[in-house]
C-alpha cells in the first residue's frame, strides 16, 4: 500500500478563493482524520470520520471549513472563502480500529496570500 | 482544554546522551499512548506505543515509561544520535476514537 496520499502537496491561493484538499486513506482503514498543524497551536484535530460518517467536527474552526467523505477511499477538506490565517500544513491520517495506529499523509502546505 | 500536556518544548542533547520527553494526561479512559516522530516536511510517523497494562516498553534505543497512578508517560531515547533530531509528539486515545496530541518537542542532537 502506498500509504495515505494527499494532494496537492503545496497550495498557494489568494484570500477569498476556495481551496480543496484531497486525501486517499489506506485501503481497509475505517477511520479518517483531518489535522491542521501550525507553529502556534501544534497539531489540531479538525474532524474525523468512521466508516465515511463524520463523528466529531467540533475542531472545525468556522463554517468556512467543510469536509466530506463520499466513499471509503476519498475525502476532501474545503475552505471557502480562504483567509491568510488558514495558512498551515493540513494532514490527513487514517487508522484501523483494531490497530489504532494512525498513519499520516505527507501533508498539504497551504499558503493564503 | 489540553488533554495531553507535553514538556519540554525544545531539547538539545549531545550525541550519545539520553533524551527525555514527558507527557501528562487527565482522562483515565485513555487506553493507548503512542509517540510520533516528525521530520521537517513529513507527516508524523508512529515511533513506539504503549497500553496502560504495562509500565515500560522498549524498542531498540527508544523506551516508553508509563506511570498509571501519576497519569504520566515519558519517552527516553538512549544513545541519542544526530539522526534523531526531529519533533516528537506524545498522544493519547481511547481505542477507536480520536487521538489527542501533545504540543510537540523539538529535539536537536548535537554531534
Amino acid at each position: 500500500d502506498a500509504g495515505v496520499i494527499q494532494s496537492p502537496r503545496h497550495e498557494v491561493t489568494e484570500m477569498g478563493q476556495e481551496v480543496t484538499l484531497r486525501c486517499k486513506p489506506i485501503s481497509g482503514h475505517d477511520y479518517l482524520f483531518w489535522y491542521r498543524q501550525t507553529m502556534m497551536r501544534g497539531l489540531e484535530l479538525l474532524i474525523y470520520f468512521n466508516n465515511n460518517v463524520p463523528i466529531d467536527d467540533s475542531g472545525m474552526p468556522e463554517d468556512r471549513f467543510s469536509a466530506k467523505m463520499p466513499n471509503a477511499s476519498f475525502s476532501t477538506l474545503k475552505i471557502q472563502p480562504s483567509e491568510p490565517r488558514d495558512s498551515a500544513v493540513y494532514f490527513c491520517a487514517s487508522s484501523d480500529r483494531v490497530n489504532t495506529e494512525a498513519f499520516f499523509g505527507q501533508g498539504t502546505r497551504l499558503t493564503v496570500v | 482544554q489540553q488533554q495531553v500536556k507535553q514538556s519540554p518544548q525544545s531539547l538539545i542533547v549531545q550525541k550519545g546522551g539520553i533524551s527525555i520527553i514527558n507527557c501528562a494526561y487527565e482522562n483515565t479512559a485513555f487506553d493507548y499512548f503512542p509517540w510520533y516522530q516528525q521530520f521537517p516536511g513529513k507527516g508524523p510517523a508512529l515511533l513506539i506505543a504503549i497500553r496502560p497494562d504495562v509500565s515500560e516498553k522498549k524498542e531498540g534505543r527508544f523506551t516508553i515509561s508509563f506511570n498509571k497512578s501519576a497519569k504520566q508517560f515519558s519517552l527516553h531515547i538512549m544513545d541519542s544520535q544526530p539522526g534523531d533530531s526531529a519533533t516528537y509528539f506524545c498522544a493519547a486515545s481511547i481505542t477507536g476514537n480520536q487521538f489527542y496530541f501533545g504540543t510537540g518537542t523539538s529535539l536537536t542532537v548535537i554531534p
